[in-house]
This record gives C-alpha cells, sequence and structure tokens, in this order.
C-alpha cells in the first residue's frame, strides 16, 4: 500500500541537541511538507519541497533544517536554535505539480518530539 | 494574519443529530477548500473538498456548503456518529499560486456523546 512513513513515532532529546525525523513516502508525490501542531495553533508549516532538491521555507523555519536528495525522502532535523521544539510533527506530500482537490494532502501519522 | 479561521475550538453533540463545523477565510484568491479529519497522535486524513465555483459538496454523511460572498463554509455531519469524534481541520488553497501550499484553520474539536 502506498502512503507516507514517519519514524520514529515518539523521540525525546536532551536540550542543545540536533534531532532528525524521517519522513518517506512511495506515492510518486513531487511535493513533500513538514508541519508542526501545537495544542490550540493548529498545523504550522515548517519547509515544504515541490522538487528534489529544491525546498522553501514556511511560516516557522527558524531552528529547523531540511533537506531533498531524493523523491521519496524529506528528513526534518530539529536544531539547538529552536527554542520550544516539544510538538507533534506531521510530513504530507501532495501531487504537488498536480494539484488534485479530491484528495488535497496525504498526512503521515507524525512524530511526538519531547525535549527533556 | 489568520486567513482560514475557525472560531469553534470544541463543540458537543449528541448522537444522531447534526453536527456543524464552521469556517471563514479572508483571502479572496482561495479556489479550493477541504476538511481533515485527526484522531489523536495519528496524522490528518482528507474528509471532503469543494471547489470555489461550487457551493454545495456531499459524501455521504457528510455536506460541506460554501457562501463565497460570506467567505464562509461549513461542514454538516448527519447522523453524527460517536466515531466522528476528533479535530476536524478546514483548509483551503489557492491552485493558482504554484505551490500547492494548504493553509490550515485552528481546527474544531467534535466530541459526539452517545
Amino acid at each position: 500500500d502506498g502512503g507516507i512513513t514517519q519514524s520514529p513515532k515518539y523521540l525525546f532529546r536532551k536540550e542543545g541537541q540536533n534531532v532528525t525525523l524521517s519522513c518517506e513516502q512511495n506515492l510518486n508525490h513531487d511535493a513533500m511538507y513538514w508541519y508542526r501542531q501545537d495544542p490550540g495553533q493548529g498545523l504550522r508549516l515548517i519547509y515544504y519541497s515541490q522538487i528534489v532538491n529544491d525546498f522553501q521555507k514556511g511560516d516557522i523555519a527558524e531552528g529547523y533544517s531540511v533537506s531533498r536528495e531524493k523523491k521519496e525522502s524529506f528528513p526534518l532535523t530539529v536544531t539547538s536554535a529552536q527554542k520550544n521544539p516539544t510538538a507533534f510533527y506531521l510530513c504530507a506530500s501532495s501531487m504537488g505539480l498536480g494539484f488534485s482537490p479530491d484528495y488535497g494532502y496525504t498526512f503521515g501519522s507524525g512524530t511526538r518530539l519531547t525535549v527533556v | 494574519d489568520q486567513q482560514v479561521k475557525q472560531n469553534s475550538p470544541s463543540l458537543s453533540v449528541q448522537e444522531g443529530r447534526i453536527s456543524i463545523l464552521n469556517c471563514d477565510y479572508t483571502n479572496s484568491m482561495f479556489d479550493y477548500f477541504l476538511w481533515y479529519k485527526k484522531y489523536p497522535a495519528e496524522g490528518p486524513t482528507f474528509l471532503i473538498s469543494i471547489s470555489s465555483i461550487k457551493d454545495k459538496n456531499e459524501d455521504g454523511r457528510f455536506t460541506v456548503f460554501l457562501n463565497k460572498s460570506a467567505k464562509h463554509l461549513s461542514l454538516h455531519i448527519v447522523p453524527s456518529q460517536p466515531g466522528d469524534s476528533a479535530v476536524y481541520f478546514c483548509a483551503a488553497i489557492y491552485s493558482g499560486a504554484g505551490s500547492y501550499q494548504l493553509t490550515f484553520g485552528k481546527g474544531t474539536k467534535l466530541s459526539v456523546i452517545p
């Protein structure tokens, strides 16, 4: 079955450490996205990528970095510069160059990051 | 500046009754609107969408209504079931922008009481 896989589901990080969240999709989607969800804040866009080797900052990119070396993969690194990294992180993908209003985005199941 | 607003953080409805979730938007360039359903600790799943050229779209128990002049849309769930209890996100997109970037509201938590 096609879909998006995020790993790990739960992640603990010590303050001052960088940590990388994995996102892999086998949907042959062009575009991939990273969102952060906080209570009462909805979904806020961190970074997105429409094609390989290209990505753009979203609304809250500070303290985060991404790479898009393969179409299937869009890892997110939460750096020590991110002041409040504890949150639920969601990866999504879409057709990108051919947006489908019937399906919108496909989301992964998320990673819960906790700074200890 | 919040372009998609869901002003009700929560809603409680009796099983079998109608649930109405509301969403307002400010950007008149949006041409597609989508609703997503999200359970705790899971990713959102697509529910239903509507194009700005329509005023209604129906899929089983779910109907979305769009009032372009009021920049308002609503999701109706009839009849409501306990399994519908989740957070519902309204989202909008301007498909001509090239980025296909969805803008989400903050969500409304629906509780369906048995």
